[in-house]
Parts: structure tokens; C-alpha cells; sequence
């Protein structure tokens, strides 16, 4: 079982949209959770983070963490072709020893058609 | 806030040369320094964590003697790739993290290694 699964998508929105991105992951002692975006040949970018339970919003941006599900989505409301790049879901342990450690997902393709 | 410059963005050599990368955190310190390595639509793979004034803990897999990391300060690091090969092609990133914690890594542009 991967760690991080991430439906690799192309997931396609109208623009305007509220485009859904979802990540499971394994490690039920998981306690950090991360959003990145990244365009096609570029590094990724920070979008969201996330530690407890529930909805965390930043503009057009929600992070959304189930712990007992071992879920965490991305949503991204009004939806904008600029939005189109790939996100990729993080997890991190905790901080000591070896917990620090980022795992990531292979991402969702976004692609916002206008 | 929070940046990381990486340099340089591309490099193009032959095969068996020695190539360096810089990751600096331009306002900030960073105890802690990460490479990554990311193969076309794939993942981002940690190769190693750098730690200032001490030994770089290498992943699994990675070859400490072909992979070369030195962090001599709190705002650089640097990767050596030794002897290049064309498999060695790929995009390596660092990241840095503020502070301790569960603080966010954020990351460098990224440099894409071409090895002929």
C-alpha cells in the first residue's frame, strides 16, 4: 500500500468551478498535512497546511482533514485557468527522530478549462 | 518571507563531470536543509536531509560517495552530483524549513540536470 495515493487525474473543471482533490494516506500516526502546487517545470509551491481535525480555509482555497478516515482534500472554489498544475499531497509525521520527513503523493493533474 | 534560492536552474554537461547546486534561505535560518529528486511525472523522492555543521542523513538508496552534500552555514547548502551519469539526469530541489516543528518546507525553483 503506497503511503500517500493521490488519484493522478487529468481532473478537468469549467472555469468557476469548485474543483475536489483528494489524498488518503497510511500512516495513522501522520499528524502534519500539505497542499503544493506545481506547474510543469517548476518546483512546488506551498498552497495550504493543515494539522487538526476539520476545515481550514485560505481565499478560494479549504483544506478539509479526517484523521480517523486518514483523508485529507483540497478545495479550490471559483476555479481559475492559472489553477491548472499539478497538487501534490504531503504528510509529515511529527518532528522527532525521523518524523520530520516529508512523504508525498505523485499529484493531481488540474487542468481549469476556460 | 520564507525564501529559498537555488542555483543554478539548469545544467547541461557530459557525462563524468562534477556538477554543484546551491540552496540558500535568503531571510531566514535554516538548521535544516532537504534535497529532493523528481523524475519526469513522477514524485518528489527525498535523497537526503542536510544539517548544518554536520553529516548529511542520506534515504535509502542514495550513494553518499555520488552525492556529495555540505552544509557549512545556516543559509547554504550545497549538493555535489560526483561523475555524472545520464541516468543522473533529473530535477533536483531543495526545500528548508522556518524554524522547528511542523513548520512547512518551502522550496528552492528547482535545477534541471542534463547529462549528455
Amino acid at each position: 500500500q503506497k503511503e500517500v495515493e493521490q488519484n493522478s487525474g487529468p481532473l478537468s473543471v469549467p472555469e468557476g468551478a469548485i474543483a475536489s482533490l483528494n489524498c488518503t494516506y497510511s500512516d495513522r500516526g501522520s499528524q502534519s498535512f500539505f497542499w503544493y502546487r506545481q506547474y510543469s517545470g517548476k518546483s512546488p509551491e506551498l498552497i495550504m497546511f493543515i494539522y487538526s481535525n476539520g476545515d481550514k480555509e485560505d481565499g478560494r482555497f479549504t483544506a478539509q482533514l479526517n484523521k480517523a478516515s486518514q483523508y485529507v482534500s483540497l478545495l479550490i472554489r471559483d476555479s481559475q485557468p492559472s489553477d491548472s498544475a499539478t497538487y501534490l499531497c504531503a504528510v509529515k509525521r511529527g518532528s522527532g527522530g525521523s518524523n520530520y520527513k516529508l512523504t508525498f503523493g505523485k499529484g493531481t493533474l488540474l487542468t481549469v478549462n476556460p | 518571507g520564507a525564501v529559498v534560492s537555488q542555483h543554478p536552474s539548469w545544467v547541461i554537461c557530459k557525462s563524468g563531470t562534477s556538477v554543484k547546486i546551491e540552496c540558500r534561505s535568503l531571510d531566514f535560518q535554516a538548521t535544516t536543509m532537504f534535497w529532493y529528486r523528481q523524475f519526469p511525472k513522477q514524485s518528489l523522492m527525498l535523497m537526503a536531509t542536510s544539517n548544518e555543521g554536520s553529516k548529511a542523513t542520506y534515504e535509502q538508496g542514495v550513494e553518499k560517495d555520488k552525492f556529495l552534500i555540505n552544509h557549512a552555514s545556516l543559509t547554504l547548502s550545497t549538493l555535489t552530483v560526483t561523475s555524472a551519469h545520464p541516468e543522473d539526469s533529473s530535477f533536483y530541489i531543495c526545500s528548508a524549513r522556518v524554524g522547528q516543528g511542523s513548520q512547512p518546507q518551502h522550496f528552492g525553483d528547482g535545477t534541471r540536470l542534463s547529462i549528455l
